[in-house]
């Protein structure tokens, strides 16, 4: 069971806009710490996708955005391709286990 | 470019040790807070521990507490993980990630490809 909760998979069609949600509580998201965000593709080490709730590193498309409010975040992504069928995963700081947390990864396919 | 390159995953029996390696190229590794990510098969990225520039700050989960030392040597740009009484859940692949930081708050930039490690009899 992860500190950050994330729907196990989410899907949507080429085009189209999918989120991902990752829901936290008082003693990580809702306590201020920041919410980042990694697209691992097949096979492949996770790469950085969102740092500090909302920005983007370069070389980043501009589809991927991040937003956080209270104690949950969310990933948007916007005109899907197929190349985006990725797991992908927030991540955070948890003060009550004193420890940087993930959530479980959400499972992105592209229809 | 930023390189992490990690080594010295295998096989090991239960209650075994193992050291992981990780080399870094592309950056100065000296003015970065080095960690080390696990993902066991199938499953999720779990944080194990993290290090300072200097060394002289070190955290780690409490599952791998007592058991896994993080070190780095910043004259061979490299940083370890020291695994002693090793558990079948320890089975996973661990990414070896450099730190950034943003006001005061760290994220994980750059990742190696990972290094696979078995606790098997």
């Amino acid at each position: 069971q992860s500190v950050l909760t994330q729907p196990p998979s989410v899907s949507g069609a080429p085009g189209q806009r999918v989120t991902i949600s990752c829901t936290g509580s008082s003693s990580n998201i809702g306590a201020g710490f920041d919410v980042h965000w990694y697209q691992q593709l097949p096979g492949t080490a996770p790469k950085l996708l969102i740092y500090a709730n909302a920005n983007r590193p370069s070389g980043v498309p501009d589809r991927f955005s991040g937003s956080k409010s209270g104690t949950s975040a969310s990933l948007a992504i916007t005109g899907l391709q197929a190349e985006d069928e990725a797991d992908y995963y927030c991540q955070s700081y948890d003060s009550s286990l004193s420890a940087w947390v993930f959530g479980g990864g959400t499972k992105l396919t592209v229809l | 470019e930023v390189q992490l390159v990690e080594s010295g995953g295998g096989l090991v029996q239960p209650g075994g040790s193992l050291r992981l390696s990780c080399a870094a190229s592309g950056f100065s590794f000296r003015s970065y807070w080095m960690s080390w990510v696990r993902q066991a098969p199938g499953k999720g990225l779990e944080w194990v521990a993290n290090i300072k520039l200097d060394g002289s700050e070190k955290y780690s989960v409490d599952s791998v507490k007592g058991r896994f030392t993080v070190s780095r040597d910043n004259a061979k740009n490299s940083l370890y993980l020291q695994m002693n009484s090793l558990r079948a859940e320890d089975t996973a692949v661990y990414y070896c990630a450099r730190i950034s930081w943003t006001q005061g708050e760290a994220h994980f930039d750059y990742w190696g490809q990972g290094t696979l490690v078995t606790v098997s009899s």
